[in-house]
């Protein structure tokens, strides 16, 4: 296995449905990202996990909850999702901390296109 | 105002030119700067960072910022068809692991 990988790579859900994104990173990173891709704007910071902190974008709607259980993996849970929500969801992960001079330097997966009926 | 700002629309460059982007950002205070690439259907990858004021170069790419202005540009010399893709600029304080992305840049290289 190599860099970020996903699961899935497209989902299709209903509104009422409850389904997880799935991240697993193999790069040693110790934090770990969701962005939110969808047409014609920036990529969106939604949840950040670094060095088992979670610092998160609060403008993100509480139908997207993440968990992260280790460095290695992060997962974002979805429950009663609108049409708006749907875009490529990114994950990323990185080396942050003291003496790392390269913050920013993020290795994303290749997105999970989710579709909300 | 926008954090990040790519305010160009497409940009169509024949194969061998000089393909020019620009980005502006509005905190005084970000110390680090990357361009990230992204072809149709796949993830961004990071291509270039910069970190002080004037000229970086790798390959056929050349970063350049300009802090007092607040503005980054990429050059994409003797452009190729695999170059066509849209480019990511994101910008950030150093040791803060929040990047501040702009809406990205799509480049079309015409054989």
């Amino acid at each position: 296995e190599t860099g970020v990988t996903q699961t899935p790579r497209h989902l299709v859900m209903g509104m009422t449905n409850k389904k997880s994104l799935k991240c697993e990173q193999h790069l040693g990173h110790n934090a770990m990202y969701w962005y939110k891709q969808s047409a014609k704007k920036p990529l969106e910071l939604m949840f950040v996990y670094s060095l088992e902190e979670r610092v998160e974008n609060n403008s993100v709607p509480s139908r997207f909850s993440p968990e992260c259980p280790n460095s290695s993996h992060l997962f974002l849970h979805l429950h009663t999702l609108q049409p708006e929500d749907s875009a490529l969801y990114l994950c990323a992960s990185s080396q942050v901390g003291p003496g790392v001079s390269n913050t920013g330097e993020l290795f994303f997966g290749e997105g999970s296109r989710l579709t909300v009926l | 105002q926008k954090e990040v700002e790519q305010n160009s629309g497409p940009l169509s460059v024949p194969e061998g030119a000089i393909a020019s982007l620009n980005c502006t950002y509005s905190d005084r205070g970000s110390q680090s700067f990357f361009w990230y690439r992204q072809y149709s259907g796949k993830s961004p990858e990071l291509i270039m960072s910069i970190y002080s004021n004037g000229d970086k170069e790798d390959g056929r790419f050349t970063a350049q910022l300009n802090k007092a202005s607040q503005y980054v540009s990429l050059l994409i010399r003797d452009s190729q068809p695999s170059d066509s893709a849209t480019y990511l600029c994101a910008v950030n304080h150093y040791g803060n692991n929040r990047l501040a992305f702009g809406k990205g840049n799509q480049v079309v290289v015409i054989p």
